[in-house]
């Protein structure tokens, strides 16, 4: 079965600082014959569904702030904010959909204010 | 703009039954794998089950196979989750969410229904 880990469980960061979440798959989530990461990163704020930042570990969804980036590739993945902003507080999802339906998610890492 | 609207939810007793509904508008259905993901109340995610958008390949969690249907009506831009045998553990929200293909991200979800199991 594919387990999806991220670290920390839970992080307090100060205003305009930057946060990291990071994300390990039990087995490499990159498909050789394209090449690509099946790797995304979700948003969830409370009271609201999840909400897609990044697709392929790395791709930025329309309409997401630049200060959201992903990186890394197999199985190690990392969710950086570069500034964080107070409208970032939030629980963040890994999820990879390298293999057969249904996808597998992380178990989140929720985000605050210090 | 994307909508996906879920009903259905509710109180039931366990070993009971439930039949969600998600109402999609906004873009091609039929184009669309679709997916139900669950949260149990201060919880992770999990998906429970998908369907492709021909409705010729459905999959489900080890969790909820046997137990679950998924279905859709590409004529109506509905999907199903059809619930039986339902236990303590399946109270959660249920969100569906759409994907582009079976192996793609979530790129948009609805709002959620929550059912709860409960005697």
């Amino acid at each position: 079965d594919f387990v999806m880990t991220q670290s920390p469980d839970s992080l307090a960061v100060s205003l305009g600082e930057r946060a990291t979440i990071n994300c390990k798959s039990s087995q490499s989530v990159l498909y050789s014959s394209n090449n690509k990461n099946y790797l995304a990163w979700y948003q969830q704020k409370p009271g609201q569904p999840p909400k897609l930042l990044i697709y392929w570990a790395s791709t930025r969804e329309s309409g997401v702030p630049d200060r959201f980036s992903g990186s890394g590739s197999g199985t190690d993945f990392t969710l950086t904010i570069s500034s964080l902003q107070a409208e970032d507080v939030a629980v963040y999802y890994c999820q990879q959909y390298y293999t057969t339906p249904p996808s597998t998610f992380g178990q989140g890492t929720k985000l605050e204010i210090k | 703009e994307v909508q996906l609207l879920e009903s259905g939810g509710g109180l039931v007793q366990p070993g009971g039954s439930l039949r969600l509904s998600c109402a999609a508008s906004g873009f091609t259905f039929n184009n669309y794998a679709m997916n139900w993901v669950r949260q149990a109340p201060g919880k992770g995610l999990e998906c429970v089950s998908a369907i492709s958008g021909s409705a010729g390949s459905t999959y489900y969690a080890d969790s909820v196979r046997g137990r679950f249907t998924i279905s859709r009506d590409n004529s109506k831009d509905m999907v199903y989750l059809q619930m039986n045998s339902l236990r303590a553990e399946d109270t959660a929200v249920y969100y569906c969410a759409k994907a582009l293909g079976l192996r793609i991200n979530f790129d948009s979800w609805g709002q959620g229904a929550l059912v709860t199991v409960s005697s």
